[in-house]
């Protein structure tokens, strides 16, 4: 089992201030690293899809960074708003197979 | 629009029936999965299928199994439904090593 996690596993943020959270995962056969957004109510929706070490990806006030020979992940959210709340989480894809392993995911709540 | 579609919304079942859960997507793509989420535990691996009539089991395939008939259908059975197995369970495809696309997610009760 590869094993991908993330830190923490909930987070509360003032409305307007900036916060990040972590994934890791074994550096050994990396192929891919994804990150999605899982709203309530709601599918989960891809953010992100990385593959390159110094890989840096950015979407509206939503940016993530890739360290593929250390293997972590950070995805960062500027000036957070009630919209970001949502549970962000990761996934490594190994180069074995088609197997795509989530972490338990950073559940983010941006408080008014 | 990209769609992957999960039969239902929610679902109760009596302990030892069985289930099927059904997952349709129009996007042709190869690779399908199921995955279960439990509070704190994230998304778990049950299953994955990379082509028709073919599948390769996940990180907790006990007491569950698949079919994939067709590209676009890929079924989970649960052979004989435990209370263990309430959860939310959750449909993917993807192409190659893109995105997955998400299914909404059926809540499966087991009474």
């Amino acid at each position: 089992i590869l094993n991908v996690e993330q830190s923490p596993q909930s987070l509360h943020v003032q409305e307007g201030d900036s916060t990040n959270f972590t994934c890791s995962f074994p550096s050994s056969n990396f192929y891919a690293l994804h990150w999605y957004r899982w709203e309530t109510a709601k599918s989960p929706e891809a953010l992100f899809v990385m593959t390159l070490n110094g890989d840096e990806k950015k979407k509206g006030r939503i940016s993530a960074t890739l360290n593929t020979k250390e293997g972590y992940s950070y995805l960062y959210i500027k000036g957070s708003q009630p919209e970001d709340s949502a549970t962000y989480l990761c996934a490594s894809f190994g180069a074995a197979g088609n197997k795509l392993t989530f972490g338990g995911g950073t559940r983010v709540l941006v408080k008014p | 629009d990209v769609k992957v579609t999960q039969s239902s919304r929610y679902l109760v079942k009596r302990t030892g029936e069985k289930v099927f859960l059904e997952c349709v997507q129009d996007m042709d793509h190869e690779n399908m999965f199921w995955y279960r989420q439990d509070p704190g535990l994230g998304l778990r691996l049950i299953y994955f299928s990379y082509d028709v009539k073919m599948k390769e089991k996940g990180d907790i395939p006990e007491g569950y199994s698949v079919s994939r008939e067709k590209k676009e259908r890929f079924s989970l059975i649960l052979e004989s439904a435990s209370t263990n197995q309430t959860s939310m369970y959750l449909c993917a495809s993807r192409r190659g090593d893109t995105e997955a696309f998400f299914g909404q997610g059926t809540r499966l009760t087991v009474v």
